[in-house]
């Protein structure tokens, strides 16, 4: 069975400092997708970046950051020099082919980020 | 612009009733999707939906029951029989498999 955990459950730091949200997932899969999902006080859960398994290439887009690591089977989410607009729920999820090709995905529990100005 | 809509925002209700919450999309997605998120547990998979009049139980679809008598809409009945309704809860959609899912902005029921 597939399973996401995000170790840390909430998170502070201070405007400007740096912060990594961490994601271990297990998957008897080859192939598979990985998210991160942002979820601000508003609710909606917005979208932020898929891996699939066989790129390993770290990503970078402005102040985020990823790193996929298949070895320690992770998936390591990077915000740097933290703004208060950063503030949310932040999600990992994986994503395995289901039944019938319905695409079955699996959240964290979600890291809850807060950053003090 | 496209996208999902939840309705209504806030729902109340008194323990012993159905109560039926409301999931539309206009993006032509295929795939609709029903989560429940409670404090500490994350996002939970009730029901999915592939196509029209096909739908599938997730992981805690006991006490809930869904509709998919057109691909726009997928509204979930949350039914007397779901031990602990009080939760936010949130519909997706996705175009494709291991494709984003796009989320509306939730409902949150409280059910006394």
């Amino acid at each position: 069975a597939q399973k996401v955990t995000q170790a840390q459950t909430e998170i502070s730091v201070v405007e400007k400092e740096d912060v990594t949200l961490d994601c271990v997932y297990e998957t008897r899969d080859t192939t598979y997708y990985l998210f991160w999902y942002k979820q601000p006080p508003s609710g909606e859960l917005v979208f932020l970046i898929r891996r699939n398994s066989f790129d390993e290439q770290n990503e970078i887009s402005g102040r985020y950051s990823w790193n996929f690591q298949k070895s320690t089977s992770s998936f390591n989410f990077t915000i740097t020099a933290s703004q208060v607009v950063d503030s949310a729920v932040y999600f990992c999820a994986l994503s395995e082919a289901g039944w019938r090709g319905y695409q079955k995905v699996t959240f964290g529990i979600g890291t809850k980020l807060q950053v003090i100005p | 612009d496209g996208g999902i809509t939840q309705s209504p925002k806030y729902l109340f209700r008194k323990e012993g009733q159905n109560v039926t919450l409301s999931c539309e999309q206009n993006l032509n997605h295929d795939a609709m999707y029903w989560y429940r998120q409670d404090p500490g547990q994350g996002l939970r998979l009730i029901y999915y939906s592939q196509i029209v009049n096909d739908f599938q139980k997730g992981d805690i679809a006991e006490g809930y029951s869904v509709s998919r008598e057109k691909k726009e809409s997928f509204p979930l009945t949350v039914t007397s029989a779901q031990k602990n309704p009080t939760a936010f809860y949130l519909c997706a959609s996705s175009p494709g498999q291991n494709s984003p899912l796009h989320f509306g902005n939730g409902t949150r029921l409280t059910v006394t």
